[in-house]
């Protein structure tokens, strides 16, 4: 199973674009990276999804490089509310019989 | 949009009483998700369960753990004799096929 590795928390002003870097040096060819947000007591809510190049949605831009030993989630212009911890999976969505989470990125977004 | 359930939203239980944990998955989702997060760690992964069988569990869930699908819409967790380190948010996750997977609210269990 692929580990993930990712910043343990970062700092950034409202209206600022922030990008959260995981790594997954041993991804396997099947396996698909996705980003989850947690806000306390509540449980994950997915953000995005992809497996190769740039996958974007409206509320975030997820980009993985060829290799994609790494993988980089984009928020742009974070407001308060995206204060919470941000996780990075990386599993294969065809089996999909396990997942584990990495320790996340806590993230605060400063007024 | 449809939504993971879980019931009760907090549960607390005396130490060595059996609990069991519920969650409405969505409906035409195929595989079903235990997780289990102890207060300021990370989500860890319990158990799998697909076509009505364990796929994968980890060395977390241990003899004293048990999941079932008794009705084809509820999902259950039990615990049979709980301990003071079974206190934790409890999630469970549901996903159709290669889609990703959506987690209900959890319930937090207390063990006194």
């Amino acid at each position: 199973l692929a580990k993930t590795t990712q910043p343990i928390s970062m700092d950034s002003y409202e209206g600022q674009e922030v990008n959260i870097t995981c790594s997954h040096n041993n991804i396997a060819t099947n396996d698909y990276i996705t980003w989850y947000q947690q806000f306390p007591s509540q449980g994950p809510r997915f953000i995005i999804q992809g497996y190769k190049t740039k996958v974007t949605n409206e509320v975030a831009s997820l980009f993985i490089p060829a290799d994609r030993k790494s993988s980089t989630l984009s928020l742009p212009r974070v407001s308060l509310s995206d204060t919470a911890v941000y996780y990075c999976l990386v599993g294969d969505m065809n089996t999909g019989n396990q997942f584990y989470f990495g320790t996340g990125t806590s993230l605060t977004v400063i007024p | 949009e449809p939504e993971v359930t879980q019931t009760p939203s907090h549960q607390v239980t005396q130490m060595g009483q059996e609990v069991i944990l519920r969650c409405v998955p969505i409906s035409n989702h195929l595989y079903f998700y235990w997780y289990r997060q102890i207060l300021g760690q990370k989500v860890e992964f319990l158990v799998s369960f697909y076509n009505n069988e364990i796929s994968e569990k980890s060395e977390i869930f241990d003899d004293q753990f048990s999941v079932e699908r008794p009705d084809g819409s509820n999902f259950t967790l039990k615990i049979r004799s709980t301990k003071l380190e079974d206190s934790a948010m409890y999630f469970c996750a549901s996903r159709f096929s290669t889609d990703t997977q959506y987690f209900g609210p959890g319930t937090r269990l207390t063990v006194l």
